[in-house]
């Protein structure tokens, strides 16, 4: 599979509990990028790795949201005492560097906090 | 103004008709420009880039007005399949994204038979 992978495809967690989710990026990609998206809303963008760096991060995640890419391949998006306001599909898109072409998403990671 | 601005739709249009739809921006340093389609409870997915003036594929014409900082979708021949949410995705900074994209809500698009 050339594509990007995110896993789980589905969760759903009590309020309170820890998350994590996983994305494989394409392989080649250096750039990986972790966005939200609600129901009527575009992604928005929380934060994005160029290999195991973390350059940016959004206002939007809050201190409950980690993200890594320890070795510059994989990443885990992890959010910590969910809150309801925490359901979203969580995509991960990964670039091949400058950007210019595009990202490529993965079919994301959708959230239900109950 | 905001970052990325779309008309949200819905646009009913019969199938066969030409529909086109814009999206403005506020950052004037952006290079670079994208139309992703997102189908319901899908992931977006790269639909056309623009780097300069315009691009084309086939029935997708995408135009770019620095001047007046919007850029636009054309769909000619419209069919069933077209029928999607329509994502305008602006770098974050200057240049051609790398760090960032800022998405659009999307233009709702409905094609009926």
């Amino acid at each position: 599979d050339t594509g990007v992978s995110q896993d789980p495809r589905h969760k759903i967690t009590k309020r309170g509990q820890n998350v994590t989710f996983r994305c494989d990026p394409i392989s080649e990609h250096n750039r990986l990028y972790w966005y939200r998206q609600t129901l009527g809303q575009g992604p928005e963008f929380l934060t994005y790795f160029q290999n195991e760096a973390q350059l940016e991060k959004s206002r939007l995640l809050s201190d409950r949201f980690s993200a890594e890419r320890p070795k510059g391949s994989f990443s885990t998006l992890e959010i910590q005492r969910t809150e309801q306001g925490d359901s979203a599909m969580y995509l991960c898109a990964s670039s091949g560097g400058g950007g210019n072409y595009g990202y490529t998403f993965g079919s994301g990671t959708r959230l239900t906090v109950v | 103004r905001k970052e990325v601005e779309q008309d949200p739709g819905p646009f009913n249009v019969p199938e066969g008709a030409t529909v086109a739809f814009n999206c403005t921006y506020s950052n004037s340093a952006s290079q670079s420009f994208f139309w992703y389609r997102q189908d319901c409870r899908k992931e977006p997915k790269l639909l056309m880039s623009v780097y300069s003036s315009g691009n084309e594929d086939g029935r997708f014409t995408a135009q770019l007005n620095r001047a007046s900082q919007y850029i636009s979708l054309l769909i000619r021949d419209s069919k069933l399949s077209d029928s999607a949410t329509y994502l305008c995705a602006v770098p974050m900074y200057s240049g051609g994204g790398a760090d960032g994209l800022t998405f659009g809500k999307g233009t709702h698009l409905i094609i009926q038979p």
